[in-house]
């Protein structure tokens, strides 16, 4: 079963405009990740917040933790349309790093 | 640095043949995962290896699936027999010891079983 849940499950905006994606997760947690993965290719790392952090930047992606709300987000600020593809929070498990995936915010940024 | 390679990128082949893909993680990386990515999902755990060992196997359905590592470099996974519902993109990804938090993926193998 998946533990995180991204929602929306789809979006749709024009460049310019700022995105905002939602994960939401069961269990307790070392740390979140998300991932980022355009049409037929793999996954790419974007950003990594602890469990004992709130709030983490990168570049145009700010992530927040919300470990009492068992809840993430991401925001893409002055999106692109480059920014099109599938963006995916993911779970370590506590044990080993054996990551536990979403199911995935497909993002559209309209030029 | 070059990236995880897998091959082949596309398979077709009809239920109950065999399929077998190939994984090479980047160079030095004692870590190796192999996910399945069904059409709309997210990636799913099927198996992570830490040099040529098992660490975790546990969704792995066995009964179809294996999959080896065997000099803990590239690895390969195997369906046999394959049904209907293994059609998916196989991922493969790796990072340089069990417990460094990022993993690099490969671009991944789409499997369709007719």
């Amino acid at each position: 079963s998946q533990q995180g849940e991204e929602d929306p499950q789809a979006l749709s905006i024009q460049e310019g405009e700022n995105a905002t994606m939602n994960c939401s997760y069961k269990t307790s947690i070392n740390n979140l990740q998300w991932y980022r993965q355009n049409s037929g290719r793999g996954l790419v790392h974007l950003i990594l917040i602890r469990s004992n952090e709130r709030e983490k930047h990168s570049g145009r992606l700010r992530v927040t933790l919300d470990t009492s709300k068992k809840s993430s987000s991401l925001l893409i600020t002055a999106s692109r349309a480059a920014d099109t593809a599938s963006y995916f929070c993911a779970t370590d498990n506590n044990a080993g790093n054996m990551l536990t995936f979403g199911g995935g915010t497909r993002l559209m940024v309209k030029p | 640095e070059a990236g995880v390679a897998q091959s082949p990128r596309y398979k077709i082949i009809e239920k109950r043949q065999s399929v077998a893909f190939w994984c090479n993680p980047i160079s030095g990386h004692a870590t190796l995962y192999w996910y399945q990515q069904i059409l709309g999902q997210g990636p799913k755990l099927l198996i992570q290896f830490q040099n040529n060992g098992v660490v975790d196997d546990s969704q792995l359905p066995k009964d179809r699936f294996s999959a080896e590592r065997l000099k803990g470099v590239d690895s390969t996974l195997k369906i046999q027999p394959a049904k209907l519902e293994d059609s998916a993109v196989y991922l493969c990804a790796s990072n340089p010891f069990q417990y460094q938090e990022t993993q690099y993926f490969g671009p991944g193998t789409r499997l369709l079983v007719l």
